[in-house]
Parts: structure tokens; sequence; C-alpha cells
């Protein structure tokens, strides 16, 4: 089975602080996703990454940075945490070997920002 | 640019009874469509998709999902609820290529609440 972990369930944080939420993924997929979830907003695409070194702006990308120096890692990055940013994060993996594979999901880190 | 609507921000079923949760789509070219799921606390789980073929696809846990290519809809089915397929469903699409194939699109979800 796919296996997604997030560094942590619960983080909270207060304004101004920079945040790191780490992804990792054990199937050795090339694509990698962040999105965060808003109730009423359902799941909007933050940043994802084709590929080690390689990432995209997703739909909401502001105030936000991400890394992805090795294969089963993609870490998101809040340079500096404010309360807007308060939200559940969901990251997701993906091999495109097959054109059809679906996305897998960690557990997601819901992170509170005071 | 594609997009997921999901008209029904709530379903109320009584257990036993069929259910069906809505979803249309837009988007250019053939459409990749997916269920997922989302319990209390937890990440997403993948439930079905489709991708080309019958247009009645089966999924995990006895759900079923009928893609309507003139009504541009994949709503989800089950014919008999269970209290414990009560959650948070996800209905999302992406293009089967060109741009925006590896971005999936996401509703807004629609939470299911199986009466028992």
């Amino acid at each position: 089975d796919v296996k997604v972990t997030q560094s942590s369930r619960y983080l909270v944080k207060r304004t101004g602080e920079k945040v790191f939420l780490e992804c990792v993924q054990d199937m050795d997929h090339e694509n990698m996703f962040w999105y965060r979830q808003d109730p009423g907003l359902g799941l909007r695409l933050i940043y994802f990454s084709y590929d080690v070194k390689m990432k995209e702006k997703g739909d909401i990308p502001e105030g936000y940075s991400v890394s992805r120096e090795k294969k089963e890692r993609f870490s998101l990055i809040l340079e500096s945490a404010s309360t807007n940013q308060t939200s559940m994060y969901l990251c997701a993996s993906r091999a495109p070997s097959s054109r059809y594979n679906e996305q897998f999901f960690g557990p997601g880190t819901r992170l509170t920002v005071l | 640019a594609q997009s997921v609507a999901q008209p029904e921000d709530q379903v109320n079923v009584a257990e036993g009874n069929p259910l069906t949760v809505k979803c249309t789509y837009s988007v250019s070219g053939n459409p990749y469509l997916f269920w997922y799921v989302q319990y209390p606390n937890r990440g997403l789980q993948f439930l079905l998709k489709y991708i080309t073929g019958d247009n009645l696809v089966k999924g995990s846990y006895g759900f079923e999902a009928e893609f309507n290519k003139s009504q541009t809809s994949f709503h989800l089915k089950k014919p008999s609820a269970l209290v414990s397929d009560s959650a948070l469903y996800f209905c999302a699409v992406r293009p089967g290529s060109g741009a925006g194939s590896y971005q999936l699109t996401f509703g807004k979800g629609t939470k299911l609440s199986v009466i028992p």
C-alpha cells in the first residue's frame, strides 16, 4: 500500500513564525502536491512538484513556498505565518508512469496560527 | 480552466435507502473523474475513477458512479446506505491531456449523513 505521512497531525504557531510542514511518501512517486482544505471551499492546490527540484504554483501559492530536495519528501514552508493560514493542510503523491493514476493522500496537518 | 460543482452541501438519507451524491464538471477535452471520501480528522481516501470505457464504474465499499457526457455529470451512488458511509465526499476532475493534466480540481464537498 502507498503510504503518505505528514510530520504533524496538529500544529499551533504564532503570527510571524516560520512554519515547516513535511510530507514523506514511500512509493517512489514522482509527483507530489500540497493542498489546503477549508470548510465550504473544498481543497485548493497550493503547490505541486513534478519531480525532484521541480515545482509549480497551484491556485493559491501566495504566502507559501516549497522544497523538494529528495524524491520522497516535499516540504511546505510558511515564511511568516498569518492567522488566515489557519487551515487543514493535505499532502498527496502520484505516479505518472500510468497516466490514469489517482492521487494518494496523507492524514493531514491541522495548523492553527494565533 | 476546469471546475467541479457539488450542488448539495449536505445529503441526508435513511439507512438501507439508496443514496446519490451529485457532481457536475467542466473541463477541456476528455475528463478524468474521481471520487474521494474523507472521514473525520482523516485524509482523503480514493473511492473510484472514470477514465474511459463503461459509463458505470464500480469502486470501494459498494459505491458506484455514472458518467454522463451529455450532462457533464458524474454522480456517486450506492444501492443501500450504511451508517458508516457518513462522511465528506469530494468529486474531482482533470483533463486527460494537455495543460492542467497534472492538476486535480476538487468540488467543495458534500457531507453525507446516514440516519439509523
